[in-house]
């Protein structure tokens, strides 16, 4: 069965850089039309759509985050790591990787990982 | 960037009765060349990750009740269950995936009254 798992720190200081790692099992990434995005969810807030990284490498970024957001994937570990930059207190959240639904165009998500809930204070 | 808004914030229904969420985007999801709303409604309970319940606005994920139907087009979007469980307390989400960046909408809490 298809699951993910987010690992990374759990604290990081302010204008430090994050990087965060999502180990999937159930799937290949190089399997035709599979793509595994990154969400974030501040504590009590909604859900925030950041990044998306397909099969053949094509990545989508959100516009207000892109300058500081890098989504990369590992074939061979099975992994998809996203890195943020300059990190401030307003990007603790916790944050969720997820499978992209099959089928063209169906860019919403059908399996997700627990999460990992990551505090930026100094 | 499309902006998903969701009426009410919170709602308190009754075991057994309906639950009506509604969502409406800032723009069109219809994507004229095939006819689909690229829009999604998810469920949130406490701790853990959000789960897919509808998707294309009315297509249920598998797996999922009956109970939990999708409506609507355009910009006007309904999730509606038909007749609440104990288990339907969640947090809802919709989202749009018609272009990035793939926004949610502010959430809906659902609770019995």
């Amino acid at each position: 069965q298809i699951t993910l798992k987010e690992s990374g720190p759990t604290l990081v200081k302010p204008t430090q850089t994050l990087t965060l790692t999502c180990t999937v099992s159930g799937f290949s990434l190089s399997t035709s039309g599979v793509g595994v995005g990154w969400i974030r969810q501040p504590p009590g807030k909604a859900l925030e759509w950041l990044a998306l990284i397909y099969w053949d490498d094509d990545q989508r970024y959100s516009p207000s985050l892109k300058n500081r957001l890098t989504i990369t994937k590992d074939t061979s570990k099975n992994q998809v790591v996203l890195t943020m930059t300059n990190m401030d207190p307003v990007d603790t959240a916790t944050y969720y990787c997820a499978h992209r639904l099959g089928g063209s165009g169906t860019n919403t998500f059908d399996y997700w990982g627990q999460g990992t809930l990551v505090t930026v204070s100094s | 960037d499309i902006v998903m808004t969701q009426s009410p914030d919170s709602l308190a229904v009754s075991l057994g009765e309906r639950a009506t969420i509604n969502c409406k985007s800032s723009q069109s999801v219809l994507y004229s060349s095939n006819n689909k709303n690229y829009f999604a409604w998810y469920q949130q309970k406490p701790g853990q990750p959000p789960k897919l319940l509808i998707y294309w606005a009315s297509t249920r994920e598998s797996g999922v009740p009956d109970r939990f139907s999708g409506s609507g087009s355009g910009t006007d979007f309904t999730l509606t269950i038909s007749s609440l469980q104990a288990e339907d307390v969640a947090v809802y989400y919709c989202q749009q995936y018609y272009s990035t960046p793939y926004s949610f909408g502010q959430g809906t809490k659902l609770e019995i009254k």
